[in-house]
């Protein structure tokens, strides 16, 4: 089956780094998106890996690695308006995202 | 670039009346565009996936004939809540690709239904 492993929440002080972890399993790979979501909007898209190794764009990075199923977003210099809910969501066989329940990340000043 | 509306933002029905929803590609044709539903403090489900042109592919457990989805152009999707019910009280939101690589999916903003 296809399944996303993500915690379900986690807790940061601004200005800190986090780094949100996240393994997977689907039938078939086709890279790995991160999207990010406000409470009550749409997601945003954030990053996509579909090589191994590391993605960085500004304070967000997202690292890949297809062998072991595993992907992390890092967020660096975190801002209170980076509290949000940050879904891992790998694309399978057929170009279909798969989504988890996401990991609520909390900042506190 | 790739920017996708929605409409309504939100909407409140009575029981058994039909709702529709639009989704549109405004900068970019969408060759395939998705259906969601989220309740509250879930993850996104796929509803139906659907291509211009033709007829949407429907996720299992959903009811193609109460959730009617036209994809007439590959700017325009049209999703029909059809006798809706509390039930079906939801966030929708739809999302678009326009199959370049990596298919990455744009979303809508999304539309609050509320059936009373």
């Amino acid at each position: 089956g296809q399944n996303i492993d993500q915690p379900t929440e986690m807790t940061a002080t601004e200005g800190a780094i986090v780094q949100i972890n996240c393994t997977y399993q689907t039938s078939g790979f086709n890279g790995l998106f991160w999207y990010q979501q406000h409470a009550g909007e749409a997601p945003t898209f954030l990053s996509y890996n579909v090589l191994d190794g590391l993605e960085e764009k500004g304070r967000f990075s997202s690292f890949l690695s297809r062998s072991k199923g595993y992907s992390y977003l890092l967020l660096k210099e975190l801002q209170m308006k980076d509290s949000a809910s940050y879904l891992c969501a790998p694309m399978d066989s057929n170009y279909q995202l798969i989504w988890g329940a996401g990991t609520k990340l909390i900042i506190k000043p | 670039g790739a920017v996708v509306s929605q409409h309504p933002s939100w909407v409140i029905c009575k029981s058994g009346t039909s709702v529709k929803i639009e989704c549109r590609s405004l900068d970019f044709q969408a060759t395939t565009m998705f259906w969601y539903r989220q309740f509250p403090k879930q993850s996104l489900m796929l509803m139906a996936t659907s291509n211009e042109g033709s007829k949407a592919t429907y996720e299992q457990g959903v009811e193609k004939d109460k959730f009617l989805i036209n994809h007439a152009s590959l700017t325009l999707s049209t999703l029909t809540v059809t006798s809706a019910h509390p039930e079906d009280s939801s966030f929708y939101i739809c999302s678009a690709s326009s199959g370049r690589e990596p298919n990455e999916q744009f979303f809508g903003p999304g539309t609050r239904l509320t059936v009373l």
